[in-house]
């Protein structure tokens, strides 16, 4: 069965420091990958996916991941940290056996961003 | 840009009663979803829905839930006697199709269920 699995669940940074957050998966296939944004009182917008195109995916907001099979990590990366950056990030994998059309959550990081 | 709009934002419901949770996923999506996430924890897929049948639930969505697409444009959750512990945010999500399964998953703001 896959999972997912955030290390650290608060990230503070500066303004306009480098921002990861981390994301390492478990699948028994190749995967599909998501980040998705939450900020508060909303719902789930999501930032950017893997879908093995390439290994290195860009999405909104500056953010952008890269897929590294050998350490089965999508890591989330932003060179630049935003005020309003601030909220929580959900790493997840679908695909393969026993998730074809369901998404798999990690637990979330959430990302303070401080002047 | 389309979005997922669900409606109530916020239902307070009596243990034991019977709760819908309404949705409206973007017009020309086919897959239909359900997640919940009780407070502090992971977002918990519940169930999918294809084609006017659930094609996969998790074992959270036992007898006590059901989904429905009423009409051409809803998609709703029931929970029939409500428990304590169904006190949750839940989300509905929609995507366009299931080929492949690297279609994201839009996702509406939520109903924040609160249980007495």
């Amino acid at each position: 069965a896959q999972s997912v699995t955030q290390l650290g669940s608060h990230v503070s940074v500066s303004e306009g420091a480098l921002v990861l957050l981390r994301c390492n998966y478990s699948s028994s296939v190749p995967p599909y990958l998501f980040w998705y944004v939450q900020y508060p009182n909303q719902g789930l917008q999501l930032l950017l996916k893997y879908t093995s195109a390439a290994t290195l995916v860009k999405g909104i907001n500056g953010f952008e991941a890269e897929f590294k099979k050998s350490e089965t990590s999508f890591h989330l990366t932003k060179p630049s940290a935003h005020m309003s950056d601030a909220a929580e990030y959900f790493c997840a994998v679908t695909g393969g056996p026993g998730g074809y059309n369901k998404l798999i959550f990690g637990a979330g990081t959430r990302l303070a961003v401080h002047p | 840009e389309p979005e997922v709009t669900q409606t109530p934002s916020h239902q307070v419901t009596q243990m034991g009663q019977e709760v819908i949770l309404r949705c409206v996923p973007i017009s020309n999506h086919l897959y239909f979803y359900w997640y919940r996430q009780i407070l502090g924890q992971k977002v918990e897929f519940l169930v999918s829905f294809y084609n006017n049948e659930i094609s996969e639930k998790s074992e959270i969505f036992d007898d006590q839930f059901s989904v429905e697409r009423p009409d051409g444009s809803n998609f709703t959750l029931k929970i029939r006697s409500t428990k304590l512990e169904d006190s949750a945010m839940y989300f509905c999500a929609s995507s366009e199709f299931r080929v492949f399964s690297n279609q994201p998953q839009h996702f509406g703001d939520g109903t924040r269920l609160s249980i007495l």
